[in-house]
């Protein structure tokens, strides 16, 4: 089956540190690849995605490059805000590009200290 | 656009009693999900339609849920008889299902249920 596995949390970064977020991931398929992010007390949002193997996604100076060959899908941003403080979750879609359902990592707490 | 809807957005009640999520998708959008998220657990997918026909219903706990979609602009959620360990957010979410497309999906504000 398909599963992703991410970076347990709490991380805790001063402000303007550079970020990782670890992701990698098993599917059965080809999968689509995609971050979100869901603030206090808010749905997920639609951070970025891949859907092909070398394709960069990136949105608001996060980055993550899509890599077929270690299958792994990990987070970056060169320098973090305080804004930037969020749960972030990695998700993938498998193959087929229809309207089928994401399977989630278990999600990461990113704290942002002034 | 509103988005998604969601109602309510808090829900408490007791072991024993019925409960009914309501979700609005976007719209224009045929696809439609819901998700539970728990400490436990994270975020699973509990149940999907498209073009307001149940896909996939695999994640559905037990028989004590079920998920109808009477119209594009609707669907519920209902647990009965609900017990303590339901307690979760449980979101909704909707995208336009196009074969071969990204197919974003938009999630609603959830509703966070408590079963005492």
């Amino acid at each position: 089956g398909n599963s992703v596995t991410q970076m347990e949390g709490p991380v805790t970064l001063s402000e303007e540190a550079f970020l990782t977020i670890n992701c990698t991931y098993t599917a059965t398929g080809y999968p689509s690849l995609f971050w979100y992010v869901q603030y206090p007390g808010e749905g997920l949002q639609l951070l970025l995605k891949a859907t092909k193997a070398d394709d960069k996604g990136s949105n608001k100076g996060f980055e993550a490059t899509y890599r077929k060959e270690t299958t792994s899908f990990h987070l970056e941003k060169g320098s973090v805000q305080v804004s930037d403080s969020a749960v972030y979750f990695c998700a993938l879609r498998d193959s087929g590009g229809g309207a089928d359902g994401l399977t989630f990592g278990k999600g990461t707490h990113l704290i942002i200290q002034p | 656009d509103a988005g998604v809807i969601q109602s309510p957005r808090h829900e408490v009640t007791e072991m024993g009693q019925e409960v009914t999520l309501r979700c609005k998708p976007i719209s224009g959008h045929n696809s439609l999900f819901w998700y539970r998220q728990t400490m436990m657990r994270g975020l699973e997918l509990l149940i999907y339609f498209n073009n307001n026909v149940p896909i996939d219903d695999s994640g559905m706990p037990e028989d004590r849920f079920s998920a109808k979609m009477p119209n594009a602009s609707f669907s519920t959620l209902k647990i009965q008889p609900s017990e303590p360990r339901d307690s979760a957010v449980y979101f909704c979410a909707s995208s336009l299902g196009l074969a071969g497309g990204m197919n974003e999906q938009f999630f609603g504000p959830g509703t966070r249920l408590t079963v005492l």
